[in-house]
């Protein structure tokens, strides 16, 4: 069974320009989350979907970052102007029970 | 304020001993507490996890060990082995079980010395 797959997995970018990160998760996982994980730091939640509809963003800074999942499976997490504090390392997860599957993540840096 | 800590940072075992790694929580709304195992750039790995209603839960080399009114849980390695190094997160999620979105510690980095 493939594991969550992101891309890209590196990504380097000058302050303010746009940026957007893809996941793709385990087939026929209906639960799907975005975190981002600063260095030093455990992951910190951004975005959790349920089928195509985003039952939590409380977390998410809806000034610059915007999520989609249009049809309940793959997804896009965008940043729109990118910042100097938004380098990370930025996880996508799947679910369909309890237990969540993490893909390797994409490594952003802002410069 | 940091709802889930792990103390620790690091910790240094010797290959075949118990490795045992600490992590506290402040929400008593927290049901459901994950041990996460992470190697370089990979994503975090599930290891083992314990539901509020268990205080002990065991996966052959690994247990887990909850104590809710200390608000506190311990993962145990036992033995310990080399590919055991790596950083580990503790993680908790409030009622309705792991689907809920993971509130971490900051990890700790596993050493086994050979």
């Amino acid at each position: 069974e493939a594991g969550v797959v992101q891309s890209p997995r590196y990504k380097i970018i000058e302050k303010k320009q746009p940026v957007a990160f893809w996941c793709n998760p385990i087939s026929g996982h209906n639960t799907l989350y975005w975190y981002r994980q600063n260095l030093g730091q455990g992951p910190e939640l951004l975005i959790r979907y349920e089928n195509e509809e985003a039952v939590d963003d409380s977390q998410l800074p809806k000034d610059r970052f915007s999520a989609e999942r249009l049809k309940g499976v793959d997804s896009t997490l965008k940043i729109q102007p990118a910042e100097l504090g938004d380098s990370a390392v930025y996880l996508c997860a799947s679910s369909a029970y309890n237990e969540q599957f993490f893909g390797p993540g994409t490594r952003l840096t802002v410069l | 304020d940091q709802q889930v800590k792990q103390n620790s940072p690091s910790l240094s075992v010797q290959e075949g001993r118990i490795s045992i790694l600490n992590c506290d929580y402040t929400n008593s709304m927290f049901d459901y507490f994950l041990w996460y195992k992470k190697y370089p750039a990979e994503g975090p790995t599930f290891l083992i996890s314990i539901s509020s209603i268990k205080d002990k839960n065991e996966d052959g080399r690994f247990t887990v060990f909850l104590n809710k009114s200390a608000k506190h849980l311990s993962l145990h390695i036992v033995p310990s082995q080399p590919g055991d190094s790596a950083v580990y997160f503790c993680a908790a999620s409030p009622s309705g079980g792991g689907a809920d979105g993971l509130t971490f510690g900051k990890g700790t980095h596993l050493i086994i010395q050979p």
